[in-house]
């Protein structure tokens, strides 16, 4: 069974970077259709997907977050990694890493790590 | 404000049936499949249904999913204390080109 794992600071203070990595087990990351995602959420809200990128380096944002946000991979340590500048208190999340099928008309999210709290506060 | 529009909550008694909503438009789930997660207190989602009516394996059959044009159900039977949770509805936005979601469903057993 796919296992993910983040990894990273829990606290950060405002206006710098946000950097966090998540680890990949029991499974290979190149694969085709598979998508490695970050996705957040706030204390007591919903779901926020921030973007995904393939095995290959190809990546894909969320629009709101793009200018800000970069996903990297690295496949040869079974590695994506998340990184959020001049961050604000409205970052202050939950991040999952997880890992998405896409094909066609068809994105499901299959596999959530446990997530991490991430504290955005001096 | 989420792209997808769901129910802040929902509640019914044990054993019976309740159903829950998700509003899209058609770049959205007009236009591709619809998933569902459920978040139990806590934790991490978990896949719950895929391509609008599919169930992964190890998803029981009180779990059920359905789509008409613009807008997707998530249908759940018999109902159990366990299945209290956050429930959320996800597609793909062909304009936006992004994965997005609904705001999420709080389900109350009675």
């Amino acid at each position: 069974q796919l296992h993910l794992q983040e990894s990273g600071p829990g606290l950060v203070n405002p206006s710098e970077t946000l950097s966090l990595t998540c680890t990949v087990s029991s499974g290979s990351m190149n694969t085709a259709l598979y998508y490695w995602d970050w996705i957040r959420q706030p204390p007591g809200k919903g779901l926020e997907w921030i973007g995904s990128i393939y095995y290959s380096g190809s990546t894909y944002y969320n629009p709101s977050l793009r200018s800000r946000v970069t996903i990297s991979v690295d496949t040869s340590k079974s590695q994506f990694s998340l990184r959020v500048d001049s961050v604000t208190a409205a970052d202050t999340a939950m991040y999952y890493c997880a890992r998405q099928f896409r094909s066609g008309a068809t994105s499901s999210i299959y596999n959530w790590g446990q997530g991490t709290l991430v504290t955005v506060s001096s | 404000q989420s792209v997808l529009t769901q129910p802040p909550s929902v509640s019914a008694a044990p054993g019976q049936k309740v159903t829950i909503s998700c509003s899209g438009s058609t770049s959205n789930i007009g236009s591709a499949y619809v998933s569902w997660y459920q978040q139990l207190p806590g934790t991490a989602p978990k896949l719950l249904i895929y391509d609008d009516n599919k169930r992964p394996s190890g998803i029981p059959d009180r779990f059920s999913g359905s789509k008409s044009d613009t807008s997707a159900t998530l249908g759940i039977t018999g109902l159990q204390t366990g299945d209290e949770a956050d429930y959320y509805c996800g597609t793909w936005d062909t304009t936006l080109s992004a994965l997005v979601f609904g705001g999420g469903t709080k389900l109350t057993v009675l």
